[in-house]
């Protein structure tokens, strides 16, 4: 069964390093995002994306973020300047299109910033 | 963003009794919405969607309800199993992408 991967399944990183989780989508998805979750707290969108471009980013999603997709199948959150409080559960989603409101997530990345 | 909220952050019930999660919106521009479970360091897995067109639907032992005119939607766990412990995310979607989370009612099913 098609899933949705992202690597690495930990990252631990300084504070003020760049870092990049990686995903790949299910392949004929058209739609992905990147949610978060710090721990025991809710699940929050960051952004969205469609057709190589932002659809929309929530007020979490500052300067600080990007997401790329550079070759077609992966699809990255790069974090320029960590802080402690970037520290959570990041998640990777994707959908397959409009009319099919299902998202499939990756099992994340656990990002710990010391 | 508190367009989808659940009040409830726990939930016990016991063994093959009914589980009741609740969820309410504001948003009255969702056009789907869904129900997520998920395990402790995993990602959400779908459980069930239902359209805002529809006020029912059912699978197995998880059935959703829509009530439009109140924005408040339920998933009903008959019976509940001790593996259906988890966090429960109701999420909705609007238009073709927008998706947003509730916070997770933790539901523990006591054998």
């Amino acid at each position: 069964e098609p899933e949705v991967t992202q690597t690495p399944s930990h990252q631990v990183t300084q504070m003020g390093q760049e870092v990049i989780l990686r995903c790949v989508p299910i392949s004929n998805h058209l739609y992905f995002y990147w949610y978060r979750q710090i721990l025991g707290q809710k699940v929050e969108f960051l952004v969205s994306f469609y057709n190589n471009e932002i659809s929309e980013k929530s007020e979490i999603f500052d300067d600080q973020f990007s997401v790329e997709r550079p070759d077609g199948s992966n699809f990255t959150l790069k974090i320029r300047s960590t802080k402690l409080e970037d520290s959570a559960m990041y998640f990777c989603a994707s959908r397959l299109g409009q009319g099919e409101a299902e998202a499939f997530f990756g099992q994340g990345t656990r990002l710990t910033v010391v | 963003d508190q367009q989808v909220k659940q009040n409830s952050p726990s939930l016990s019930v016991q063994e093959g009794r009914i589980s009741i999660l609740n969820c309410d919106y504001t948003n009255s521009m969702f056009d789907y919405f869904l129900w997520y479970k998920k395990y402790p360091a995993e990602g959400p897995t779908f459980l069930i969607s239902i359209s805002s067109i529809k006020d029912k639907n059912e699978d197995g032992r998880f059935t959703v309800f829509l009530n439009k005119s109140a924005k408040h939607l339920s998933l009903h766990i008959v019976p509940s199993q001790p593996g259906d412990s988890a966090v429960y995310f109701c999420a909705a979607v609007e238009g073709v992408v927008d998706m947003r989370f509730g916070a997770g009612t933790r539901l523990t099913v006591k054998p």
